[in-house]
């Protein structure tokens, strides 16, 4: 089963223009994290978010987490053509779990 | 600093066979988790090996299993392949504890006919 659900499930931009992505859970969580796929390649670790955290930035990555609402963002700024792939939001590892429990994913295209 | 390494590429098999897929874990890792990808999806957890054990497994048939080596490194076997089993099959390594941050190789794209 999938605990993490993105939304959209698609989005398309213009480069400069900023992209914002949602992703909700449906358990208690210890850390949620954000991964990068290009082309059905690997996964590239972006961010990692602890649950006591409410906002983290990395460059041009912005992330929140509101565990009231079990959900989070990650907002990408100035997009570059480059940034196209999808975009994946996972809970976990924590305490005696040890996996990564992924969502369907977000595909962003970022046209030139 | 070697990333994670997964080997072969690609695979092709016929239904019923059995396929072997191999990951050596990013320098100074010595945990390794495996995850199947089918197409539009999401990765999805099988198992962890940690200090040469099976420590988690997800939802999937005794057909998978897997090991790993004394020099961290793993193999994921499927026996009895389905057309169902058809996906990427991604290795991802950790530090002690496979806790936080999961280094992923490229993945083993296989195709079950």
């Amino acid at each position: 089963s999938q605990q993490g659900e993105e939304d959209p499930q698609a989005l398309s931009i213009q480069e400069g223009e900023n992209a914002t992505m949602n992703c909700s859970y449906k358990t208690s969580i210890n850390n949620l994290q954000w991964y990068r796929q290009n082309s059905g390649r690997g996964l590239v670790h972006l961010i990692l978010i602890r649950s006591n955290e409410r906002e983290k930035h990395s460059g041009r990555l912005r992330v929140t987490l509101d565990t009231s609402k079990k959900s989070s963002s990650l907002l990408i700024t100035a997009s570059r053509a480059a940034d196209t792939a999808s975009y994946f939001c996972a809970t976990g590892p924590g305490g005696s779990n040890y996996k990564l429990t992924f969502g369907k994913g977000t595909l962003l295209t970022v046209n030139p | 600093d070697a990333g994670v390494t997964q080997s072969p590429t690609h695979l092709i098999k016929t239904r019923g066979q059995q396929v072997t897929l191999r990951c050596s874990p990013k320098s100074g890792h010595d945990t390794v988790s495996w995850y199947q990808q089918a197409l539009g999806q999401g990765p999805q957890f099988i198992f962890q090996y940690y200090e040469e054990e099976e420590r988690q497994r997800g939802n999937f048939p005794d057909r998978f299993s897997g090991h790993q080596f004394p020099n961290y490194s793993s193999e994921l076997n499927v026996n009895a392949l389905l057309l169902g089993d058809s996906a990427l099959y991604l290795c991802a390594s950790s530090t002690t504890g496979g806790a936080y941050e999961q280094y992923f190789g490229p993945g083993t794209r296989l195709t079950v006919t």
